[in-house]
């Protein structure tokens, strides 16, 4: 079926470094996705979102790219510090999906110091 | 106030109680949401309302009754349920429309004896 997947289960970084963190979707409806943050114990917590009509999109100290052509998806997290450390979701969903959003299975990024 | 609240924080329940999980959000949301979350795997939509009407049900068994008795809260009636049922229960709020971003609640962690 329709799914969003992870290329890494968990990714360890030491601090300071830049974290990537990748994702795969395979709807080529999709036309909307975001990335959540979820540390223990917390809901997900919403880091930034993209449009299918963009390639790029920056927050702070987080950048989101876009390829629809291969559908994929990376977050970009710049100096990672230890309170980074927590799991990292992707979502997708599509206009007209009634705010569907299908979750990929995550990533855990481990910040060492 | 850009909070979702959930009460209760953590629940233990027999397999022949009857429970209830409260969420409530004031950011003037029309769309909510409840998602079931297993330990490491992504949350998993259960039911969306729309305008406080059930818009999505993804086959969850009846033994879970959604209720939305306005605009602001969220409940989910518990019943019969079975252990395999124990998992963290997130509630989430966004726009009814447009591409717009789920705001997640800290969630409910039910136990099943």
């Amino acid at each position: 079926g329709e799914s969003v997947g992870l290329h890494l289960p968990t990714l360890s970084v030491q601090e300071g470094d830049n974290s990537i963190i990748n994702c795969a979707y395979s709807n080529s409806a999709s036309d909307y996705f975001i990335w959540y943050k979820q540390e223990s114990g917390k809901g997900p917590q919403f880091i930034i979102d993209i449009r299918s009509n963009m390639d790029k999109r920056q927050g702070q100290r987080v950048t989101v790219l876009l390829n629809k052509t291969v559908k994929h998806l990376s977050l970009q997290i710049a100096a990672t510090q230890p309170g980074d450390s927590a799991v990292y979701f992707c979502a997708e969903t599509f206009s007209g999906g009634y705010n569907k959003l299908i979750f990929g299975a995550g990533t855990r990024l481990a910040v060492h110091p | 106030d850009t909070e979702v609240t959930q009460t209760p924080k953590h629940l233990v329940m027999g397999m022949t109680n009857k429970k209830s999980l409260k969420c409530e959000q004031h950011m003037g949301h029309r769309a909510m949401y409840w998602y079931k979350q297993k330990a490491k795997k992504p949350p998993e939509l259960m039911f969306v309302y729309s305008y406080e009407k059930l818009s999505i049900n993804e086959s969850v068994p009846s033994r879970f009754s959604p209720e939305c008795p306005n605009s602001s809260l969220l409940n989910l009636h518990l019943h019969a349920l079975q252990p395999e049922d124990s998992a963290l229960y997130l509630c989430a709020s966004s726009h009814s429309s447009g591409y717009n971003e789920q705001f997640f609640g800290p969630g409910t962690r039910l136990t099943v004896l």
